[in-house]
C-alpha cells in the first residue's frame, strides 16, 4: 500500500524568505511523486512531479522539490515566497498510475 | 483548450435525492477519476476509469455510481444523497494509467455539494 504524510497541516512565511513544505511517503514499490497547488475555489494545478529520473525535480514558479529515498522524503522548497503563493498544497503519490494517493495538504500563509 | 469541465459547479440537494454530476474532457485521455475533498482529509479517491467500459472502485466507492460509455465523459452518480455527501467534488483526468511515463493528472474547477 502507499500513503503520503505531509508534516505540517499550516506553514507561515514572510515575503521573500524560504519556504520548506514538508511530505514524506510510504511504498511498498518505487513511487511517482507530485506535488500540486490549490488557489481558493480552484481546482489543482501541477507544480512539479518525480518519476525515477533525476532526484533534484524543478517545477513552476520556482517550486523544487528532492526525491530521498534513504529518507523516504519529497519535501517541496522555493528561496523566496512571493504573496501569490499563499495557497494549499498537496503531495501525492502513485505506483502504477491508476490510483493516486493524497497528503492531507499544507496550507502555506505568506506575510507581507 | 477546454480541458476537463464539471458541472454543475454549486448544488443543493436534499436528503435522498439523486443527482449526476458531469466531467468532460476533450484531451482524448484513457484515465479518468473523481475525487472528493473534505477539511482535513485531502483528496480521496471515489471511482476511477482507465478506459471506455471500464471503471473500478477507489478509497470511498460507497453511495456512488459511474459508468464510462465514451473517452470523453465520465458521469459520478449520487443514488441517494446523504448529508456525508456534502463535499467538494473534482474530476481529473490524464493522458493515460501509466504513471512512471511522467503523465500528469488534468483537474475541473470542482463541484460545491450541500445535502440538507
Amino acid at each position: 500500500a502507499q500513503s503520503v504524510t505531509q508534516l505540517d497541516s499550516h506553514v507561515s512565511v514572510s515575503e521573500g524568505t524560504p519556504v520548506l513544505l514538508r511530505c514524506n511517503y510510504s511504498s511498498s514499490y518505487s513511487p511517482s511523486l507530485f506535488w500540486y497547488v490549490q488557489h481558493p475555489n480552484k481546482g489543482l494545478q501541477l507544480l512539479l512531479k518525480y518519476t525515477s529520473a533525476a532526484t533534484l525535480v524543478k517545477g513552476i514558479n520556482g517550486f523544487e522539490a528532492e526525491f530521498k529515498k534513504s529518507e523516504t522524503s519529497f519535501h517541496l522548497t522555493k528561496p523566496s515566497a512571493h504573496m501569490s503563493d499563499a495557497a494549499e498544497y498537496f503531495c501525492v503519490v502513485t505506483i502504477w498510475g491508476n490510483q493516486f494517493y493524497f497528503g492531507t495538504g499544507t496550507s502555506l500563509t505568506v506575510i507581507p | 483548450n477546454a480541458g476537463v469541465t464539471q458541472t454543475p459547479k454549486f448544488q443543493v440537494l436534499k436528503t435522498g435525492q439523486s443527482m449526476t454530476l458531469q466531467c468532460a474532457q476533450d484531451m482524448n485521455h484513457e484515465y479518468m477519476s473523481w475525487y472528493r475533498q473534505d477539511p482535513g482529509m485531502g483528496l480521496r479517491l471515489i471511482h476511477y476509469s482507465v478506459g471506455a467500459g471500464i471503471t473500478d472502485q477507489g478509497e470511498v466507492p460507497n453511495g456512488y455510481n459511474v459508468s464510462r460509455s465514451t473517452t470523453e465523459d465520465f458521469p459520478l452518480r449520487l443514488l441517494s444523497a446523504a448529508p456525508s455527501q456534502t463535499s467538494v467534488y473534482f474530476c481529473a483526468s490524464s493522458y493515460g494509467s501509466q504513471a512512471r511515463s511522467g503523465n500528469t493528472i488534468y483537474f475541473g474547477e470542482g463541484s460545491w455539494l450541500t445535502v440538507v
